[in-house]
């Protein structure tokens, strides 16, 4: 399958503050990748997506920057929220396959 | 309807039992998925069905028997599963075509073989 990794394992971050959970990818024929969050017991949902030929997108609270030329995505979360405690999957789809990375577990500490 | 929901949420079996896993969801998809998930893992895509037909079997083993009875259920049937079988088990669907959005996804079943 498509190589889709992540840096880092855990992240710690204190309430209020901003959070980059960070992904790297291999392929460069992805078409969209797709931020992932999943509190424990419970699947993963959605969070925001990001077209290929797009550098940046925003949603509420949210920002995804992708870097192509590094093969590099990334998750802004502003003012981090005990509710943002979860892991997160980022996710590409390479000719209608899909592929999960490795997963970031976030903490926020009160 | 945008859920995809699975029963029961949560199973224990023993090695001897046979049960079943059931999924539906409502919103039109034609593609519906099994995954297992171990903890701290990504899920890890076990069948594929496209238009009630299984499309892909990642080399799962025959004590793990998918069905898709309809268009909108989508079941698994477990037999003889072994302690190491116990993961969180999520069903998701999505447009045959996979862009934007890529799979909605169940809340799972916990399955705990003893």
């Amino acid at each position: 399958g498509e190589s889709v990794g992540l840096h880092l394992p855990t992240l710690s971050v204190q309430e209020g503050d901003n959070s980059i959970i960070n992904c790297a990818y291999s392929n460069s024929a992805s078409d969209y990748f797709i931020w992932y969050k999943q509190e424990s017991g419970k699947g993963p949902q959605f969070i925001i997506d990001i077209r290929s030929n797009m550098d940046k997108r925003q949603g509420q609270r949210v920002t995804v920057l992708l870097n192509k030329t590094v093969k590099h995505l990334s998750l802004q979360i502003a003012a981090t929220q005990p509710g943002d405690s979860a892991v997160y999957f980022c996710a590409e789809i390479v000719s209608n396959q899909f592929y999960f990375g490795t997963g970031t577990s976030l903490t926020v500490i009160p | 309807d945008t859920e995809v929901t699975q029963t029961p949420k949560h199973l224990v079996m023993g090695m001897t039992n046979k049960k079943s896993l059931k999924c539906e969801q409502h919103m039109g998809h034609r593609a519906m998925y099994w995954y297992k998930q171990k903890a701290k893992k990504p899920p890890e895509l076990m069948f594929v069905y496209s238009y009630e037909k299984l499309s892909i079997n990642e080399s799962v083993p025959s004590r793990f028997s998918p069905e898709c009875p309809n268009s909108s259920l989508l079941n698994l049937h477990l037999h003889a599963l072994q302690p190491e079988d116990s993961a969180l088990y999520l069903c998701a669907s999505s447009r045959i075509r996979t862009t934007r959005y890529g799979y909605t996804f169940g809340s799972g079943t916990r399955l705990t073989v003893v």
